[in-house]
C-alpha cells in the first residue's frame, strides 16, 4: 500500500495567488520530509528539506519566502506557493524515508493561470 | 559532489526487445542507488535500488547491479512489454549524509507494439 499521500493530485490557481499542497506519511512518522519540483522534460530537483518543528533547508536558488514549508506534525509537511506566477507551473512531489528507502508521494500538478 | 548521469533518450523499442539504459555516477560517501520509474500522469515509484557493490536489485523483470568499479549502475529488462512504457529516473542517495536523492535527468522509454 502507499506510503506517502500527496493532495492535491490537480490543482489551477490564478496568478497572484497561494496555493497549499500537503503530503502525509502514512501509518508512520517522519520527522524529516523532502521537496521536489520537475519541469517538463527535466528532472527532479530538490528544493528543500522538510524538518518537523524547526525551519526547513532550502536548497541554493529556491525562494524560501515563496516557497513556505511547514512541518507542524510528524506525519505532514505542506509547502506553500505563494504569490504564485506562471512561471511556477509544475510537479511538486514530496518524498519521506522508511527504513533504507525514499518513498515519493503522488505529485501535485500545478498550473498557474 | 554527487551527480547522476543517465543514458539520454527518448528511447524507442519493439515489444520483447532487450533494454538497456545506462547510469553512472559520481559520489563521496558510498551512496546507495536507485532506478524510479515515473508512468504517464503518476508520481515517481521505486523500481528497484541497491544498496553496496555488487548487489543486485530487481523488480518486474528489471535488474541493476552496482557496479563500484566502473561507478554504474545499468538497467536491464530483457524482453520489455509495452506497458513499460515510462520515464525511468536513476538517482543515488548517500545514507550518512541528508539521505536526499540526487537524480539523474531521466529517460523517457517508449515501447510500440
Amino acid at each position: 500500500g502507499a506510503v506517502v499521500s500527496q493532495h492535491p493530485s490537480w490543482v489551477i490557481c490564478k496568478s497572484g495567488t497561494s496555493v497549499k499542497i500537503e503530503c502525509r506519511s502514512l501509518d508512520f512518522q517522519a520527522t524529516t520530509m523532502f521537496w521536489y519540483r520537475q519541469f517538463p522534460k527535466q528532472s527532479l530537483m530538490l528544493m528543500a528539506t522538510s524538518n518537523e518543528g524547526s525551519k526547513a533547508t532550502y536548497e541554493q536558488g529556491v525562494e524560501k519566502d515563496k516557497f513556505l514549508i511547514n512541518h507542524a506534525s510528524l506525519t505532514l509537511s505542506t509547502l506553500t506557493v505563494t504569490s504564485a506566477h506562471p512561471e511556477d507551473s509544475s510537479f511538486y512531489i514530496c518524498s519521506v524515508k522508511l527504513g533504507n528507502t525514499i518513498y515519493f508521494g503522488e505529485g501535485s500538478w500545478l498550473t498557474v493561470v | 559532489g554527487n551527480s547522476v548521469t543517465q543514458m539520454e533518450g527518448p528511447v524507442t523499442l519493439s515489444e520483447e526487445a532487450f533494454l538497456t539504459i545506462n547510469c553512472t555516477y559520481t559520489a563521496t560517501g558510498y551512496p546507495s542507488l536507485f532506478w524510479y520509474v515515473q508512468y504517464p500522469g503518476e508520481g515517481l515509484q521505486l523500481l528497484l535500488k541497491a544498496t553496496k557493490a555488487d548487489d543486485k536489485g530487481s523488480n518486474k523483470g528489471f535488474e541493476a547491479t552496482y557496479r563500484k568499479e566502473t561507478t554504474s549502475f545499468h538497467l536491464e529488462k530483457g524482453s520489455v512489454q509495452v506497458s513499460d512504457s515510462a520515464v525511468y529516473f536513476c538517482a543515488l542517495s548517500i545514507l550518512q549524509g541528508a539521505q536526499k536523492l540526487v537524480f539523474g535527468q531521466g529517460t523517457r522509454l517508449t515501447i510500440n507494439p
